[in-house]
């Protein structure tokens, strides 16, 4: 899982409540993503940054909010507004985003709404 | 827009017998490809990658990918399995830089791997 960590690994919430998940990376990376895997689904991109204090929309961004006010941090924020929260959350950093750099991924968080 | 296509849910092996995950991939431009590995309840970990060169790439643990441009294809390989293989593995694409902003990947759905003993 190399030098990004998640927590925390498992985190239940009653509905209505947001939710905060932490991601922080020591490999000097400055492209950081969040995905979200559903049972027999591939991974799907809620948000990316590429440098600190931008960020852009993925594929599935609505009901979920980032920041990146450091180098080595992307939580993520999984609001109320997400109609299906329950899944597991991966985070993940690369050298670059504008180059083929593989993507270097944590132990990632699940998530349980109920 | 870039896609990627694993047609098998689940791939059944033998514990020394030859493994093979198949992908498949669609891009508008040149392909950056990649192979993944992810054990239960764990994150993804990178095996290799195809960016350009020679079509054969050797990666992790004894895992090879073969790139074939004609059939847009970039099968998982491994000589030998062994039963600590058993995980769900993910093919992932990108289109090229000047085509796409961004690193973002595009996952397949994943193989699950079950190599028995």
């Amino acid at each position: 899982d190399g030098g990004i960590t998640q927590s925390p690994k498992y985190l239940f919430r009653k509905e209505g409540q947001n939710v905060t998940l932490s991601c922080e990376q020591n490999l000097n990376h400055d492209a950081m993503y969040w995905y979200r895997q559903d049972p027999g689904q591939g991974l799907r991109l809620i948000y990316y940054s590429q440098i600190v204090n931008d960020f852009q929309k993925g594929d599935i961004a609505e009901g979920y909010s980032v920041s990146r006010e450091k180098k080595e941090s992307f939580p993520l924020t999984v609001t109320s507004a997400q109609k299906n929260p329950t899944a597991f959350y991966l985070c993940a950093s690369s050298i670059s985003l504008f180059e083929y750099y593989e993507q270097y991924f944590g132990p990632g968080t699940r998530l349980t709404v109920t | 827009a870039q896609s990627v296509a694993q047609p098998e849910d689940q791939v059944n092996v033998a514990e020394g017998n030859p493994l093979t995950v198949k992908c498949t991939y669609s891009v508008s431009g040149n392909p950056y490809l990649f192979w993944y590995v992810q054990y239960p309840n764990r994150g993804l970990q990178f095996l290799l990658k195809y960016i350009t060169g020679d079509n054969l790439v050797k990666g992790s643990y004894g895992f090879e990918a073969e790139f074939n441009k004609s059939q847009t294809s970039f099968h998982l390989k491994k000589p030998s399995a062994l039963v600590s293989d058993s995980a769900l593995y993910f093919c992932a694409v990108r289109d090229s830089p000047l085509k796409a902003a961004g690193n973002k990947l595009t996952f397949g759905g994943g193989t699950r791997v079950l190599v028995k003993p």
